[in-house]
């Protein structure tokens, strides 16, 4: 089956950088999202990685390595509107249409 | 509107009653996705249509759970005599093409609430 564990809660201060893990298992692997979700809204796409590096796109950037099966979101300047949950996400191996999300992280910004 | 729409945002049924979300994708897109969340979760997957056909429902957790797209656009999800475990906030995603990305595109939700 597939899994993916992320931590719970990560707590930082504005300004700072952190990082926000997620390790997966799946049968077959096509690549790691991250969504965004602040607290009574959507989800929003934010990265995806499909093979391993580094993706960056402005403040936020999103790093893969496929023979650990682990990713992590970093976000760097941190401010108060990124306090939100952030969920990693792979497709299962056998069913390509069918997503699994994380549990996902929630982050907490203190100014 | 240029996002995808839910409808109704909320829904307060009786247990035993039936219920139908409505979906409105973006336009053009022609994968949709319905997920379940629950709070403090990530979003479970239900079922996925390729334009009008139903291509994966193994989320689906049982027979009362329906969904439909019938001219590959607006889908319905329909909750048959409903529990109150089916209480949970259901999501639809939509994205542009078949596997051609992980971007899906979520609407706002329908809060069911079975009493």
């Amino acid at each position: 089956g597939q899994s993916l564990e992320q931590p719970s809660e990560v707590t930082a201060v504005e300004g700072a950088i952190v990082q926000i893990n997620c390790t997966y298992q799946t049968s077959g692997f096509y690549g790691l999202s991250w969504y965004q979700q602040h607290d009574g809204g959507a989800p929003t796409f934010l990265s995806y990685n499909a093979l391993d590096g580094l993706e960056e796109t402005g403040r936020f950037s999103s790093f893969l390595s496929r023979s650990d099966s682990y990713g992590y979101l970093l976000l760097q300047e941190l401010q108060m509107k990124d306090s939100a949950s952030y969920f990693c996400a792979v497709r299962d191996g056998d069913n390509f249409n069918k997503f699994y999300f994380g549990s996902g992280t929630k982050l907490n910004v203190k100014p | 509107g240029a996002g995808v729409s839910q409808s109704p945002r909320y829904k307060v049924t009786k247990r035993g009653q039936d219920v139908a979300l409505r979906c409105d994708p973006i336009s053009g897109h022609v994968s949709l996705y319905w997920y379940r969340q629950a709070l403090g979760q990530g979003p479970e997957f239900l079922t996925y249509f390729n334009y009008e056909a139903q291509q994966d429902k193994s989320g689906l957790p049982n027979d009362r759970f329906s969904a439909e797209r019938p001219e590959g656009s607006i889908s319905t999800l329909t909750i048959q005599r409903t529990e109150q475990r089916d209480s949970a906030m259901y999501r639809c995603a939509s994205s542009l093409e078949q596997g051609s990305t992980d971007t899906q595109y979520f609407g706002p939700g329908t809060r069911l609430t079975v009493l």
